[in-house]
């Protein structure tokens, strides 16, 4: 079965900076990739499909890219309301595999 | 509005079985697949169990493959996962999604509540 990673596990950022997340496929998955942002005690929230395909009504200071293995999530001036563990998921084929999240705070 | 509700966790003893139910409204439930996704207390998302539109094709992680069957009633807009031979490794908040296409191979644009499960004697 094809693994997901993504670095960092964690991080911390000001308000107003510029945060990129990794997502790695073990195999390739063209862009079958997909971002969900998870705030703490709430449902996960589709952000970006398609890798690169903004989910209606998602700011569009979040973007994505990537294709193949590589892919990126990228907030571009993070905000507060921003805080929330973001995971990547791979849906090509079964099984739908997640990354195991990257927590993103505010410094 | 799309809603999904997911009932049927509770607190269950080893080696026990449960269902799952998820009750879906404000789309034509038919059309779309309908995947589970559970989180253990303070960990990641672990995608379980996914069912085509139509009912006729099934997935399954390795983690829950043979002990977990999973089906639909599109008359009830209601899809069910039935676990057996459940263990502490499977005790999660067991959330079902609705996909955006009718294949469980796709991404999920409306999640439920979710419902908890915990399995402990």
């Amino acid at each position: 079965d094809i693994q997901m990673t993504q670095s960092p596990s964690s991080l911390s950022a000001s308000v107003g900076d510029r945060v990129t997340i990794t997502c790695r496929a073990s195999q390739g998955i063209s862009s079958y990739l997909a971002w969900y942002q998870q705030k703490p005690g709430k449902v996960p929230k589709l952000l970006i499909h398609g890798a690169s395909t903004l989910q209606s009504g998602v700011p569009s200071r979040f973007s994505g890219s990537g294709s193949g293995t590589d892919f990126t999530l990228t907030i571009s001036s993070l905000q507060p309301v921003d805080v929330a563990i973001y995971y990547c998921q791979k849906y090509n084929s079964a099984p739908l595999t997640f990354g195991g999240g990257t927590k993103v705070e505010i410094k | 509005e799309v809603q999904l509700l997911a009932s049927g966790g509770g607190l269950i003893q080893p080696g026990g079985s449960l269902r799952l139910s998820c009750a879906a409204s404000g789309f034509t439930f038919s059309n779309y697949a309908i995947s589970w996704v559970r989180q253990a207390p303070g960990k990641g998302l672990e995608w379980v169990s996914g069912i085509s539109g139509t009912g006729g094709s099934t997935y399954f992680a390795d983690s829950v493959k043979g002990r977990f069957t999973l089906s639909r009633d599109n008359s009830k807009n209601t899809v069910y996962l039935q676990m057996n031979s459940l263990s502490a490794e499977d005790s999660a908040i067991y959330y079902c999604a609705k996909g955006l296409g009718a294949v469980p191979g796709t991404k999920y644009d409306y999640w439920g509540q979710g419902t908890l499960v915990t399995v402990s004697s």
